[in-house]
């Protein structure tokens, strides 16, 4: 049964350039939620998505948005990046309450974006 | 806000030396308390969740129990193969159930042969 998927593993981008990181969620879920860890620090919340719509935002600039797909996969587009947008990217998927109980969110191995 | 304070953030054993990691926390409503384990590199690996005070939970090496206001991860008897960091997080109640997870800045555990 695979796991999380997130593509790529690695990117290097310039300042002010766009970025789009992709997610597969684990099968048979269906909510997938984006967070950034930077070096050192826990994972922040930056949204989640459940039946095609942001259902949650954390605390992140409108520069950061994303999709879910109908097949439940996700994207995270970052504009105009900043040398502080450097970090781990960690997708992670669950399922929703209303159908499943919670045995904690399935988190993928994230895309390392660095950014020069 | 909730927020999550985890001590030590770095802690060096023996091999065989157990300890307790610790994560005090704030929430507006706990819905689950979460103990995740990560590997340089890697996304964060589910452990366990915890509900509510007198929880307790157990895997190999691993316990994980919950208060009010903290959880101990206790470590027995660890091998070198145990050395990673561990994340706390919490989830508050709310409206519907997935909601967001809220991380400590971790422990970062090394087991030394």
């Amino acid at each position: 049964d695979a796991g999380v998927t997130q593509s790529p593993t690695h990117l290097i981008k310039t300042r002010g350039q766009q970025v789009t990181l992709r997610c597969s969620p684990k099968s048979g879920h269906d909510t997938v939620s984006w967070y950034q860890q930077a070096l050192g620090q826990g994972p922040q919340f930056i949204f989640q998505y459940y039946e095609e719509e942001e259902r949650q935002r954390g605390n992140f600039p409108d520069r950061f948005s994303g999709h879910q797909f109908p097949n439940y996969s996700s994207e995270l587009n970052v504009n105009a990046l900043l040398l502080g947008d450097s970090a781990l990217y960690l997708c992670a998927s669950s399922w929703d309450r209303t159908r499943r109980p919670d045995y904690g969110y399935t988190f993928g191995s994230g895309t390392r974006l660095t950014v020069v | 806000e909730d927020q999550v304070t985890q001590s030590p953030e770095a802690l060096r054993l023996q091999e065989g030396e157990s300890s307790s990691l610790n994560c005090s926390y704030t929430v507006s409503g706990l819905r689950g308390l979460f103990w995740y384990r990560q590997d340089p590199g890697k996304g964060p690996e589910f452990l366990f969740t915890l509900y509510s005070a007198g929880e307790e939970k157990e895997k190999e090496r691993l316990k994980a129990t919950l208060t009010k206001k903290e959880s101990f991860l206790h470590i027995t008897a660890p091998k070198p193969e145990d050395s990673a960091t561990y994340l706390c997080a919490v989830q508050a109640k709310s409206d519907f159930g997935n909601e967001k997870l809220t991380f400590g800045t971790g422990t970062r555990l090394t087991i030394i042969p």
